[in-house]
C-alpha cells in the first residue's frame, strides 16, 4: 500500500496563476483532509471531506477550492496564487473506526508563491 | 486560531534520558492525539486519548490528559537518536463529526535528541 500519495513533492508559482494539488489514498478511506503548515506552525485545516460527496470548510478556506474527484482522490485548488499561500500542504485521510480516529498523512508538497 | 500551545517550543536531551513535552487547549474535547514529524515528511499518528481517558501507555510513549486543566502530556523514555522529530498535539472536538475530525493542531515542540 502506498498510504497517502500527494503531486507535486515541489512547486513554484507566480503570483495570480492558478494550480491545482492532487492527492490520492489507497486505504479505503471515507475522510479526507487538506492542510497547511506555515513554518514554526501546526498544522491548520483548510477542507475536509467527510465521504465522498461532500466537502466542508476548515479554519483557513480563503483562496482556496476542493474537489472529492471520488472515493480515493481529493484536490485542492489554487485559483490565484497570492504569496501569503506559500506554505507546505499536506493531506490526509481517516476512517472511524470505533474510537480509532488516527488521520494518515502524505509526505507534503511545498509550494512558493512569488 | 491555534487551539493547542505547546511547552516547550524546543527540547535538546541527551540520548537515554527522558523527554516531557506539554500541550494546553482551549476547548472541550472528544479526544487528544499526538503525533510525529521528521524533518521535511508528513506526520505520523503517535497516540490518542480519549476525553474520559487520564492516562495511556504505547511502549516508550507515556500521555496524560487532565481535562480539568485543558492538558495533556507526552513522556518519551529511554529517548534515542530516532526520537527526533518534531511533536504535536492535535484535538478532536465534541459533538457530530459525520465520521470526519477536524483536528486542530499545537504550534509543536522540536525535540533533539544528541548522542
Amino acid at each position: 500500500n502506498a498510504g497517502v500519495t500527494q503531486t507535486p513533492k515541489f512547486q513554484v508559482l507566480k503570483t495570480g496563476q492558478s494550480m491545482t494539488l492532487q492527492c490520492a489514498q489507497d486505504m479505503n478511506h471515507n475522510s479526507m483532509y487538506w492542510y497547511r503548515q506555515d513554518p514554526g506552525m501546526g498544522l491548520r485545516l483548510i477542507y475536509y471531506s467527510a465521504s465522498e460527496g461532500t466537502t466542508d470548510k476548515g479554519e483557513v478556506p480563503n483562496g482556496y477550492n476542493v474537489s472529492r474527484l471520488n472515493k480515493r482522490e481529493f484536490s485542492l485548488r489554487l485559483e490565484s496564487a497570492a504569496p501569503s499561500q506559500t506554505s507546505v500542504y499536506f493531506c490526509a485521510s481517516s476512517e472511524f473506526i470505533g474510537w480509532t480516529y488516527e488521520q494518515y498523512f502524505g509526505p507534503g508538497t511545498r509550494l512558493t508563491v512569488t | 486560531s491555534q487551539q493547542g500551545e505547546e511547552d516547550p517550543q524546543a527540547l535538546s536531551i541527551q540520548e537515554g534520558e527522558n523527554a516531557t513535552m506539554n500541550c494546553s487547549y482551549k476547548t472541550s474535547i472528544n479526544n487528544l492525539q499526538w503525533y510525529r514529524q521528521n524533518s521535511g515528511r508528513g506526520l505520523v499518528h503517535l497516540i490518542l486519548i480519549r476525553s474520559n481517558e487520564r492516562e495511556k501507555h504505547s511502549g516508550r510513549l507515556r500521555v496524560t490528559l487532565d481535562t480539568s486543566k485543558k492538558s495533556s502530556s507526552l513522556l518519551i523514555t529511554a529517548s534515542r537518536a530516532a526520537d527526533t522529530a518534531s511533536y504535536f498535539c492535535a484535538t478532536g472536538p465534541q459533538g457530530p463529526s459525520q465520521g470526519a475530525q477536524k483536528l486542530v493542531f499545537g504550534q509543536g515542540t522540536r525535540l533533539t535528541i544528541n548522542p
